[in-house]
């Protein structure tokens, strides 16, 4: 019930291009959904994030889109850059007390 | 100093060594975790303080000790690691049940057993 599936276990995307990461979940009750970003040697950054009552948030070439009916949601990301080359972890939580759960992470790599 | 620091930055020990890693927050957030990030289990909870709190403990050997004497430090003692336990040791905080809900992490401890 706690668990995140995501995927790709890893992406290559030429620069330019549209990268494409998905999410799925298993609690309805999770009302929270966070993308994080990871650069190696930091500790994950918050990217976007958003609730259920929306089915799209778009923040520059940030995109969420969010089906609760088939419990999923997606991060897009348009016109990658090679500044995009990072780890990319999706995440849900209940919005009171409970920490997040994380997916296994996206390693993204944009190529020139 | 803002946002989630942690000291040290990177930390080698032996085995029968012991130390702490340090988190502080300067947010005002309420909630504080420590995390575990390895090449084969990412990002996996290990302590969980609800203002000041431990409410949650998923199954962490009892080699590792956390304390958190306020809302905004937590500690993590370490005593007798085994090498497995070599990973990134990430701080995290939130506020509970407010309007903002993003959870802020740390940049980790790098911490490397011999």
């Amino acid at each position: 019930q706690q668990q995140v599936k995501q995927s790709p276990q890893s992406l290559i995307v030429q620069k330019g291009g549209i990268s494409i990461i998905n999410c799925a979940y298993e609690n309805t009750a999770f009302d929270y959904f966070p993308w994080y970003q990871q650069f190696p040697g930091k500790g994950p950054a918050l990217l976007i994030a958003i609730r259920p009552d929306v089915s799209e948030k778009k923040e520059g070439r940030f995109t969420i889109s969010f089906n609760k009916s088939a419990k999923q949601f997606s991060l897009h990301i348009m016109d990658s850059q090679p500044g995009d080359s990072a780890t990319y972890f999706c995440a849900a939580s209940l919005s009171g007390n409970t920490p997040l759960v994380f997916g296994k992470g996206t390693r993204l790599s944009v190529i020139a | 100093e803002t946002g989630v620091t942690q000291t040290p930055r990177h930390l080698v020990m032996g085995m029968t060594n012991k130390k702490s890693l340090k988190c502080e927050q300067h947010l005002g957030h309420n909630a504080m975790y420590w995390y575990k990030q390895s090449a084969k289990k990412p990002l996996e909870l290990m302590f969980v303080y609800n203002f000041k709190e431990q409410t949650e403990n998923n199954s962490v050997p009892s080699r590792f000790s956390p304390e958190c004497p306020n809302s905004s430090h937590l500690f993590l003692h370490l005593h007798t690691l085994q090498p497995e336990d070599s990973a990134l040791y990430l701080c995290a905080s939130r506020q509970l049940a407010g309007a903002l809900l993003e959870q802020f992490f740390g940049p980790g401890t790098r911490l490397t057993v011999l």
